[in-house]
């Protein structure tokens, strides 16, 4: 039973330029969450999409979008990349959310992006 | 906005030495979860305390949430290398239980 897989693992970009990351959750998972953890930091939550469509987002500007397909992998996209957004970018997949609370994330090795 | 703080940022043990990390929100959560990355690696789901003043141990690991939902704390015994990593609480944000919120991290060194 594969886990979260991401990829590419690295990236290397200038800024300007737009990038895509991809996630393929874990086998049975249907929600998928995108998270950028600076180094040093916590995880950062950016988006969740289930049902392919954006559920909840943080506080992140429009250059940062998603999308969810019909076999619940996700892509993050972001445009226009500033220095700043430099970090390792995560994807957690997890059950539909059903109850009060919140379920185990699973998480992926994540892709280290780079903005030069 | 929500805010999650943890202390310390830091802590060097020795080996067979306890830690303690301590969590707190500055608003009221329904339920906290605990996660380990481990230097280059990915967070890994350890627990999830739903309870107030619920108590969960795991091992050498004990992991207590307050009575007023707004702190947790996790406690090692006599630590290993292995336990070397930074250790995150994350609990519902506001605005959403699905807008997790990771609190500021307790980077653990453990010294041989």
């Amino acid at each position: 039973d594969a886990g979260v897989t991401q990829s590419p693992t690295h990236l290397i970009k200038t800024r300007g330029q737009q990038v895509t990351l991809r996630c393929s959750p874990k086998s049975g998972h249907d929600t998928v969450s995108w998270y950028q953890q600076a180094l040093g930091q916590g995880p950062q939550f950016i988006f969740q999409y289930y049902e392919e469509e954006e559920r909840q987002r943080g506080n992140f500007p429009d250059r940062f979008s998603g999308h969810q397909f019909p076999n619940y992998s996700s892509e993050l996209n972001v445009n226009a990349l500033l220095l700043g957004d430099s970090a390792l970018y995560l994807c957690a997949s997890r059950p539909r959310f059903r109850g009060a609370w919140l379920d185990e994330q699973f998480f992926g090795p994540g892709t280290r992006l780079t903005v030069l | 906005g929500q805010q999650v703080m943890q202390i310390p940022q830091y802590q060097h043990v020795q080996e067979g030495e306890d830690f303690t990390t301590y969590c707190n929100s500055s608003t009221t959560l329904s339920n906290i979860q605990w996660y380990k990355q481990r230097p280059g690696g990915h967070p890994v789901f350890l627990i999830q305390l739903v309870k107030s003043g619920e108590v969960k141990k795991q091992k050498r690991l004990t992991f207590q949430f307050g009575e007023a939902k707004k702190n947790s704390s996790l406690h090692i015994t006599a630590t290993q290398t292995t336990d070397v990593g930074t250790y995150f609480c994350a609990g519902p944000g506001s605005g959403g239980y699905q807008k997790v919120t990771f609190g500021t991290g307790t980077k653990l060194q453990v010294i041989p």
